[in-house]
């Protein structure tokens, strides 16, 4: 099956700053890659997502690269915000499947 | 809309015993998965449900089973609790084609 690796586990940075996550997988048929932001006792929410066929997407200041090659994708926030402190998990699906795979999870911890 | 709804949102159990956890999908969706996810980690998947049928079962033993209701919603039950069933439990939905999840707020279960 899917085998999700996440990293860092913990990631400070200082309010401003850039902040990068990274996952690899290990399904080549994996077409699917979500990313999901979880803060503190609440409900895992989608932020970003990306489909194979694209290279990278943005949504403000969050963007998602994605190396089809190297089975790796990355979360890149910019500018950070202490509201943007809270766990965010990658995940991978193929088509069809519609069950992802979660990578453990990096908390991200924004400093004022 | 309400988004996806989930109770009880805590339960402590005792080892042995049987668990019920209920999970009322977002409206328009028809497909509710169900994820445990333990300190620290990410959601690990349980199973998947669509037309009152468990679509997709993930690496978790018989003890767990669940059903889905003609208006969607959907049970999971746990039978002869362990320790390490203690976790919090998500559930999510989605509607068919569309691998976006979105997340209940889940059920935390401490069983001692």
């Amino acid at each position: 099956g899917e085998n999700v690796e996440q990293h860092p586990s913990t990631l400070s940075v200082q309010e401003g700053d850039s902040a990068v996550i990274k996952c690899t997988y290990s399904d080549s048929a994996s077409n699917y890659f979500p990313w999901y932001k979880q803060e503190l006792g609440k409900r895992p929410q989608l932020i970003i997502d990306i489909r194979s066929n694209v290279g990278e997407k943005k949504d403000q200041r969050i963007a998602v690269t994605l190396n089809k090659t190297a089975k790796h994708f990355s979360l890149h926030i910019t500018e950070t915000q202490p509201e943007d402190s809270a766990v965010y998990f990658c995940a991978a699906s193929k088509g069809g499947s519609y069950i992802p795979t979660f990578g453990r999870g990096t908390s991200l911890i924004v400093h004022p | 809309d309400a988004g996806v709804t989930q109770s009880p949102t805590h339960l402590i159990k005792t080892r042995g015993q049987q668990v019920t956890l209920r999970c009322s999908p977002k409206s328009g969706h028809d497909t509710v998965s169900w994820y445990q996810q333990a300190l620290g980690q990410g959601p690990q998947f349980i199973f998947q449900y669509y037309e009152e049928e468990e679509r997709q079962r993930g690496n978790f033993p018989d003890r767990f089973s669940g059903h889905q209701f003609p208006n969607y919603s959907s049970e999971l039950n746990v039978n002869a609790l362990l320790l390490g069933d203690s976790a919090l439990y998500l559930c999510a939905s989605s509607t068919t084609g569309d691998e976006k999840l979105f997340f209940g707020s889940g059920t935390q279960l401490s069983v001692l």
